[in-house]
């Protein structure tokens, strides 16, 4: 089945202790992203890549990393994370090209205290 | 500033009935233009995407409208169904980089 996986999908942790949530694809698409969503402001772009070992900022980067080191995978990374990133991040991809259709994951549900 | 307005912020309907949502843009340039359906909880589904050149695109009894003079564009949903309760939301794009609308949350009652 084509989908977009993440993990995990719900994550208590504590301000300052690194945390990594994955995201893998079964499609063979070049582009990923990863996204958060927050009451009231919707959804925006934390980080994107185009392909293998480019990546470049979204919206909202501050506090996060990523890598793609392997098409299917793009890890987001928090080395340090405070309560201000608590939300719901949501990793998608899609095929090269700007028209093509958007997969979104599962989401993951992070809570930092 | 790009941004992406959408109306109303809440709708509820009856079952059968049929309706339209609205999202207005100052996104420039402007790529393309997506809708996407997304339930409680759960990532969003694509729903339609228009580029510059198209102004009507239909999925089952989901249809979208471009007006990119304006910058507006419409989601028409037909004989809705208890299954269509949900947050509709309207993305456009400047190449890569999306702008989000905070979406518009529908609740369809029997």
């Amino acid at each position: 089945e084509a989908q977009v996986t993440q993990n995990p999908r719900y994550l208590i942790t504590v301000t300052g202790k690194k945390l990594t949530v994955t995201c893998s694809q079964n499609m063979n698409h070049e582009y990923m992203s990863w996204y958060r969503q927050d009451p009231g402001l919707g959804l925006r772009q934390i980080y994107y890549s185009m392909n293998v070992e480019v990546t470049d900022k979204g919206d909202v980067p501050e506090g996060y990393k990523v890598s793609r080191k392997e098409k299917r995978n793009f890890p987001l990374i928090l080395e340090s994370p405070s309560p201000n990133q608590t939300s719901l991040y949501f990793c998608a991809s899609r095929l090269a090209g700007v028209v093509n259709e958007q997969y979104f994951g599962p989401g993951t549900r992070l809570t930092v205290t | 500033k790009n941004q992406v307005e959408q109306s109303p912020q809440s709708l509820i309907i009856l079952e059968g009935k049929n309706c339209t949502l609205q999202c207005n843009y100052t996104v420039s340039p402007f790529s393309n233009l997506r809708w996407y359906k997304q339930d409680t909880g759960r990532g969003p589904v694509s729903l339609t995407i228009m580029t510059f050149s198209e102004n009507t695109k239909s999925n089952g009894r989901y249809t979208a409208t471009l007006d990119a003079d304006t910058k507006q564009s419409s989601l028409h949903i037909t004989a809705s169904q208890l299954s269509d309760s949900a947050s509709y939301i309207c993305v456009v794009s400047e190449s890569y980089i999306p702008t989000f609308g905070r979406g518009t949350s529908l609740i369809v009652h029997p």
